[in-house]
């Protein structure tokens, strides 16, 4: 079965700084990778994904993320984080070659502290 | 603007009565999802129709629940008898993009049971 874990809960910024959620996934084969940001309230909006090809992907606000299979993991970075950027991030996983359905961890919360 | 829409943004309903969402996905693609998203997690995944078959149901719909999609566009998700455990969020996300695998989530609908 497929599964993401995000460890960090909670994570504290200063406008400025340089950011970096870890996600690691659980998948028996290729997975297709994503992020997600979901501000107070709202629904989930995607960063980035990842399908194939160069395993560090660009994605909207600044984001980008980097897929290393020997590590399991698909951290999302950010080199110089904006107060607008404080909200929940999700990583999640699903198969490739057929989309089914999508498998979230719990969720970083960003705060960013001026 | 994903392009998926979900109807009411928030309701407030007391224990016992019954409650219905409804979620016009993205017209071009033929898969819906519905999630479900408690305070404090990542959304879960509730059930999949393509077209209107519905192919998936997690474990997380108990028989209260029920969702259709009868002409293959929009969807409705009801909830009988509701219960203080089913206040959450639900999320409808519907495929888009060149290749259609990723799924794009509509604002939700907030559930209050009081």
């Amino acid at each position: 079965a497929q599964s993401v874990t995000q460890p960090d809960i909670h994570i504290t910024v200063s406008e400025g700084a340089s950011l970096e959620l870890r996600c690691n996934y659980s998948y028996g084969a290729t997975p297709y990778l994503f992020w997600y940001v979901q501000s107070p309230g709202q629904g989930l909006q995607l960063l980035l994904k990842y399908f194939s090809g160069d395993t560090l992907v660009q994605g909207i606000k600044g984001f980008e993320a980097e897929f290393k299979r020997s590590q399991s993991s698909f951290n999302l970075r950010k080199p110089s984080v904006h107060w607008s950027d404080a909200a929940e991030y999700f990583c999640a996983v699903g198969p490739s070659g057929g989309y089914q359905k999508v498998t979230f961890g719990i969720g970083t919360k960003l705060q960013v502290i001026p | 603007d994903t392009g998926v829409s979900q109807d009411p943004r928030h309701k407030i309903t007391k224990r016992g009565q019954n409650v219905t969402f409804r979620c016009d996905p993205i017209s071009e693609h033929n898969r819906l999802y519905w999630y479900r998203q408690t305070l404090g997690q990542g959304p879960e995944f509730l059930t999949y129709f393509q077209n209107e078959a519905q192919l998936e149901k997690s474990r997380l719909l108990s028989d209260r629940f029920s969702a259709e999609r009868p002409k293959g566009s929009f969807s409705t998700l009801e909830i009988q008898r509701t219960e203080q455990g089913d206040s959450a969020m639900y999320l409808c996300a519907s495929p888009g993009g060149n290749s259609g695998n990723t799924i794009y989530f509509g604002e939700g609908s907030w559930l209050t049971v009081v």
